[in-house]
């Protein structure tokens, strides 16, 4: 149980295109999902919240009006890198939590891109 | 959240227990342990928390100090596929932030 899922798991853009990441929580119902970025040779480092139907919480620093986050449905998020720029190439990955007495963390396989 | 330290790195003998060290000396009363484990290029993978009282499940055992200032990740039978970047959290249950430090990175030697 408690898979999460990420699509597409690469992709290779143009300088100025916009990027969407889907993330489905697979086998359950989740109330909160998260967006992390990790650079090479980094730790993960936490984007924004959302909430199922609210508007995400982003974290200082992360521009909201660039990263696009929508959370539409209790199984799905996603993630819409706006008129990327070769220095937002990274792993971004979302994760997943149910809420309630489980309240665990599941993460998906993650999304390398790539902006030429 | 608490912040966490953990050696950088550790290597362990193919088949021997892995005993992954933590230190948490500011943990709150209401904070969580949490584990989770990256393989090279994947998401992170959730293996175990607790609060106080050791914990196992199928993957791993969890013994936390009896003042949880600290904290071990024990495999108790380590294989080549459990060579991954390990990560020790602590956070409140219901804060939903995780923050991930640098990790212990642990290799398996066969």
């Amino acid at each position: 149980g408690a898979v999460v899922s990420q699509h597409p798991s690469r992709v290779i853009c143009k300088s100025g295109t916009s990027v969407k990441i889907e993330c489905r929580s697979l086998d359950f119902q989740a109330t909160t999902m998260f967006w992390y970025r990790q650079f090479p040779k980094q730790s993960l480092m936490l984007m924004a919240t959302s909430n199922e139907g609210s508007k995400a919480t982003y974290e200082q620093g992360v521009e909201k009006d660039k990263f696009l986050i929508n959370h539409a449905s209790l199984t799905l998020s996603t993630l819409t890198v706006t008129s990327a720029h070769p220095e937002d190439s990274s792993f971004y990955i979302c994760s997943a939590m149910a809420g309630g007495t489980t309240d665990t963390q599941y993460f998906g396989p993650g999304t390398r891109l790539t902006v030429l | 959240d608490a912040k966490t330290t953990q050696p950088p790195s550790m290597d362990c003998a193919e088949g021997r227990a892995a005993n992954l060290p933590c230190n948490h000396s500011t943990i709150s009363g209401n904070e969580y342990v949490y584990w989770y484990r990256q393989i090279h290029s994947q998401g992170p993978q959730y293996i175990i928390h607790g609060l106080k009282n050791n914990e196992t499940n199928e993957m791993a055992s969890l013994i936390i100090t009896e003042d949880r200032k600290s904290s071990t990740l024990i495999l108790p039978h380590a294989t080549l596929r459990d060579t991954a970047v390990y990560y020790c959290i602590v956070t409140n249950f219901g804060n939903e932030k995780l923050t991930f430090g640098t990790g212990t990175r642990l290799t398996i030697i066969p």
